[in-house]
């Protein structure tokens, strides 16, 4: 069975730090591209950042280009994303989503976490 | 600006039919495949429709996807009350060099 946990949320202030971390089980991690996305309460969902199987293409959303960085570490089947200079508009529930091919020039991800909720404010 | 357009909302009865609209351009929809998601309440969304028309293991036939140009719908038949749930279309764009979201319809079963 696919896991996909997410763990790292919490309350930060604006400007801070935080790091997000997806544990991957139940199938071959190093296949597939991973990605993070993002909903902020009651609105609708927003890809963040998404990595290649072998982390050879990477990819980030406009709102995020320069503060944020993914990476994987294939041998922990393990996801991560580094958030740094963060605003009140990143608050949201973060999830770990896992592609359905290796690159990730598609946007169909079949198994999602539960999420990990990051909340910005002072 | 790249959007991929959805009505807010939508509803239907119990055993009808209905349709969930997808607008985009030819950087998103027009140039490749559209994805769908349901969201229940409270929950992680889960992939509904893949490369515009096909349903992971698991997913009731009742559900369908297509595509023309610039446009997607998902049709759902028999409604069930269970089907009361958010849809979002997706989709990679060229011109971000990412995938889009659609805002999300809200299905109301009535």
């Amino acid at each position: 069975e696919v896991q996909l946990v997410e763990s790292g949320g919490g309350l930060v202030q604006p400007g801070r730090s935080l790091r997000l971390s997806c544990a991957a089980s139940g199938f071959t991690f190093d296949d597939y591209a991973m990605h993070w996305v993002r909903q902020a309460p009651g609105k609708g969902l927003e890809w963040v950042s998404g990595i290649s199987w072998n982390s050879g293409s990477i990819g980030y959303a406009d709102s995020v280009k320069g503060r944020f960085t993914i990476s994987r570490d294939n041998a922990k089947n393990s996801l991560y994303l580094q958030m740094n200079s963060l605003r009140a508009e990143d608050t949201a529930l973060y999830y770990c989503a896992k592609d359905i091919k290796g690159r990730i020039a598609v946007a169909s991800y079949d198994h999602w976490g539960q999420g990990t909720l990051v909340t910005v404010s002072s | 600006q790249s959007v991929l357009t959805q009505p807010p909302s939508a509803s239907g009865t119990p055993g009808q039919r209905v349709t969930i609209s997808c607008s985009g351009s030819s950087s998103n929809i027009g140039s490749n495949t559209v994805n769908w998601y349901q969201q229940l309440p409270g929950t992680a969304p889960k992939l509904l429709i893949y490369s515009n028309n096909q349903r992971p293991s698991g997913v009731p036939d009742r559900f369908s996807g297509s595509k023309s140009g610039t446009s997607a719908s998902l049709a759902i038949s028999g409604l069930q009350s269970e089907d009361e749930a958010d849809y979002y279309c997706a989709a990679w764009d060229d011109s971000l060099n990412g995938p889009l979201f659609g805002g999300g319809t809200k299905l109301t079963v009535l």
